[in-house]
C-alpha cells in the first residue's frame, strides 16, 4: 500500500499570503497525484489531477507540482474562502489512499 | 446539474447489515466507474471500493473484501453498497464519488454508525 505523508500538518497565514503543501509518498507513483479540498460538512473537492492539471472551474491560484515520490500544492495568493483542509490522493496503485490532510487556518 | 446523492445510512447493530444507495444525474453514469469513500475522524478519508462502467470489475479494501459488496444498476443511474457483517471500524460517513483515479464529483454523504 502507499503511504501518502503530507505536511505540514497545519499551516498559519494570512489572507493574501503563499501557501505550500507538501505530500511524500512511500514509493514512486510518476504523476499519479491529486489534490482535494474539504470545508467542514462538505465532501471534498478535487482541485488538482495528475500532480498539476487543474480540475474544471478551480481557479488558477491553485497549482500542482512534482513527480515521483515528491509533490506540492500552491496557493499562489489565499482568499477567504481557501482555509479549508487540503488532502493529497494517489491513483498508481490499488488501494488508492489519501494523505492524512493538511489544515490551513486563518492566522 | 452534475449531482449524486447518497442515501440509507443509519444505525445499526455490530453484525447488521446496510445497503447504501446513490443517485446520479447529470452525466453519462454508464460511461464511467464509481466509487465510494468513507471517512472518519480517526483514520480519514479511505478509498472502499469501485466498479467498472458494465460493473463486471470490481475492488475492494482489504478490511471489507468479503463483508461489502459494490453494484450498479446502469438503467436507473444507481451505485450500491451491500454492507454485511458491520463493525464498530465501520461506522464513518460514506461517499459515493465519480471515478476511479481522481474522483471529480462527490455526493454529499450518508452517515454510518455501528453501535449498540
Amino acid at each position: 500500500e502507499v503511504v501518502l505523508t503530507q505536511s505540514p500538518a497545519t499551516l498559519s497565514l494570512s489572507p493574501g499570503e503563499r501557501a505550500t503543501l507538501s505530500c511524500r509518498a512511500s514509493q514512486s507513483i510518476s504523476s499519479s497525484l491529486g489534490w482535494y479540498q474539504q470545508k467542514p460538512g462538505q465532501a471534498p473537492r478535487l482541485l488538482i489531477y495528475d500532480a498539476s492539471n487543474r480540475a474544471t472551474g478551480i481557479p488558477a491560484r491553485f497549482s500542482g507540482s512534482g513527480s515521483g515520490t515528491d509533490f506540492t500544492l500552491t496557493i499562489s495568493s489565499l482568499e477567504p474562502e481557501d482555509f479549508a483542509i487540503y488532502y493529497c490522493q494517489q491513483r498508481s496503485n490499488l488501494p488508492r489512499t489519501f494523505g492524512q490532510g493538511t489544515k490551513v487556518e486563518i492566522k | 446539474e452534475v449531482q449524486l446523492v447518497e442515501s440509507g445510512g443509519g444505525l445499526v447493530q455490530p453484525g447488521g447489515s446496510l445497503r447504501l444507495s446513490c443517485a446520479a444525474s447529470g452525466f453519462t453514469f454508464s460511461s464511467y466507474y464509481m466509487t465510494w469513500v468513507r471517512q472518519t475522524p480517526g483514520k480519514g478519508l479511505e478509498w472502499v471500493a469501485s466498479i467498472k462502467q458494465d460493473g463486471s470489475e470490481k475492488y475492494y479494501v482489504d478490511s471489507v473484501k468479503g463483508r461489502f459488496t459494490i453494484s450498479r444498476d446502469n438503467a436507473k443511474n444507481s451505485l450500491y453498497l451491500q454492507m454485511n457483517s458491520l463493525r464498530a471500524e465501520d461506522t464513518a460517513v460514506y461517499y459515493c464519488a465519480k471515478g476511479s483515479g481522481s474522483f471529480d464529483i462527490w455526493g454529499q454523504g450518508t452517515l454510518v454508525t455501528v453501535s449498540s
